[in-house]
C-alpha cells in the first residue's frame, strides 16, 4: 500500500530534549515536506526537500532541522525542543514539485512539549 | 505573495442538507487549486484539484468544486450532506514551478441529524 509512515504518532517531552520524528514514503516520490497544524492557523510548511541532499526552508523553520540521506525518509530532528513546538505535525510527500502535484499525507504526529 | 483565505472557521449543518464551504486565493498566475479533508485523528486526504480546464470539477464522496477567476475563489460543493462528512476542510493553492504550497485556516464541518 503507498503511504507515508511517521513515528511516533504521539510523544511528550521536555524542554530541551533532542527529538526525531521519522517520516517514510515508499513511493520513489521525489518531494517531501513536513508541516505543523495548530489551531486557527492551519498548515504551516516548516521544511521541504525536492530530492537527496537538497532541502529548504518553509515558511517557519526556526527551531527545526531535516536530513534527506535518502529518498525514501525525511526526518524532522528538533535539537532543544520548547513549548511553543507543542503541535501537531505532519509529513507529506509527492512526485516532482509540490505546487502542481497532489501530497500524500502520513497520519501525523502529535508532539508535546512541557 | 500568495495566499488562501476560508472565511467561514466553523460551519453546522443538517444532515441532507447542501453545503458550500467558500476558498478565496491570492496568487499572480492560474494556480493549482486543491481541497483536501482531514477526518478527526487522521492525515489529510484529497478530494478534488483544478489545474486547467473545465472549471467544474467532480471529486470524491460526491464532492465538486469550482474555479472562479474573476472572483479568485474555488468554493467547495456537496448537494446532500452525510454524517461521515463531519470533518476539516482546507483548501490549498500551488505554484506551477513552485516547490511550496500554501493552504487556508481550514473549515470546520459539524452534521447534525
Amino acid at each position: 500500500e503507498a503511504q507515508v509512515t511517521q513515528n511516533p504518532r504521539y510523544l511528550i517531552t521536555v524542554t530541551g530534549k533532542k527529538l526525531t520524528v521519522t517520516c517514510s514514503q515508499n513511493m520513489n516520490h521525489e518531494y517531501m515536506s513536513w508541516y505543523r497544524q495548530d489551531p486557527g492557523l492551519g498548515l504551516r510548511q516548516i521544511y521541504y526537500s525536492m530530492n537527496v541532499e537538497v532541502t529548504d526552508k518553509g515558511d517557519v523553520p526556526e527551531g527545526y532541522k531535516v536530513s534527506r540521506k535518502e529518498k525514501r525518509n525525511f526526518p524532522l530532528i528538533l535539537e532543544s525542543p520548547s513549548p511553543n513546538q507543542t503541535s501537531l505535525y505532519f509529513c507529506a510527500s509527492s512526485y516532482g514539485a509540490a505546487g502542481a502535484n497532489v501530497l500524500t499525507f502520513g497520519a501525523g504526529s502529535r508532539l508535546t512539549v512541557l | 505573495a500568495q495566499s488562501v483565505t476560508q472565511p467561514d472557521i466553523h460551519i453546522t449543518v443538517s444532515e441532507g442538507a447542501s453545503l458550500e464551504l467558500r476558498c478565496n486565493y491570492s496568487y499572480g498566475a492560474t494556480p493549482y487549486l486543491f481541497w483536501y479533508v482531514q477526518s478527526p485523528g487522521q492525515g489529510l486526504q484529497l478530494l478534488l484539484k483544478y489545474f486547467s480546464g473545465d472549471t467544474l470539477v467532480q471529486g470524491i464522496k460526491g464532492f465538486e468544486a469550482e474555479f472562479k477567476r474573476s472572483q479568485s475563489s474555488f468554493n467547495l460543493r456537496k448537494p446532500s450532506v452525510h454524517w461521515s462528512d463531519a470533518a476539516e476542510y482546507f483548501c490549498a493553492v500551488g505554484a506551477i514551478s513552485g516547490n511550496q504550497f500554501y493552504f487556508g485556516t481550514g473549515t470546520s464541518l459539524t452534521v447534525i441529524p
